[in-house]
């Protein structure tokens, strides 16, 4: 199946910094989502966005839905150690069950 | 809060058996969904099922099937693991109408 195109494949950042990664895709969707998953853990689900140009916070947490519904963006501010894990970025289309994924970035962070 | 549960988090079998995966979510969803993840792959559908007694092919059903006699409970089966079936299995659902899929905590399937 199709996979959505996610960057940057990793990164390796100090506490206290900024984070930013987006996930585009050749097909518009009507609903963006973003999970993090801790090694050995199911993916969670941090973000929804449901409307073209939509930015949502959750906590230090932002996503944007893009305005061409073909990417979307998470920024992560002031990292902490346990932002540390791999994200994941998801499409979806109304009256579709299926999800599109992201090939995910991994967040590392040096000492 | 929406919950959904895997029977075992790690499981060890031997080839040529007969496992059982089971998934419950305890939040009244209609579809449910089984994937496998594997390094450089992704996560990759192998089946769904959008209500009781339903089920649709994923992406790579190939060796597997799905029971769905309840709706609260999805399980996966394998009639004769193989070792190339050693991976992540994740479960998950959601409402239908909503796009958004939550996960169970996976479980880590060997097979000797």
């Amino acid at each position: 199946g199709q996979q959505l195109n996610q960057s940057p494949q990793s990164m390796f950042i100090q506490e206290g910094e900024d984070v930013s990664m987006n996930c585009t895709s050749s097909s518009i969707f009507n609903t963006w989502l973003w999970y993090k998953q801790d090694p050995g853990e199911g993916p969670v689900l941090l973000i929804a966005l449901y409307k073209a140009g939509e930015l949502t916070s959750n906590g230090r947490l932002t996503a944007q839905f893009g305005i061409t519904r073909k990417d979307s963006f998470l920024n992560i501010s002031a990292s902490i150690p346990s932002d540390v894990g791999i994200y994941f970025c998801a499409g979806g289309a109304f009256g579709n069950e299926k999800l599109t994924f992201g090939t995910g970035t991994r967040l590392t962070i040096i000492p | 809060d929406v919950k959904v549960t895997q029977s075992s988090r790690y499981l060890v079998k031997r080839t040529g058996e007969k496992v059982f995966l089971e998934c419950v979510q305890d939040m009244d969803h209609e579809n449910m969904f089984w994937y496998r993840q594997d390094p450089g792959l992704g996560l990759r559908l192998i089946y769904f099922s959008y209500d009781v007694k339903m089920k649709e092919k994923g992406d790579i059903p190939e060796g597997y099937s799905v029971s769905r006699e309840k709706k609260e409970r999805f399980s996966l089966i394998l009639e004769s693991a193989s070792t190339n079936q050693t991976s992540m299995y994740l479960c998950a659902s959601r409402k239908s109408s909503y796009n958004e899929q939550f996960f169970g905590p996976g479980t880590r399937l060997t097979v000797l």
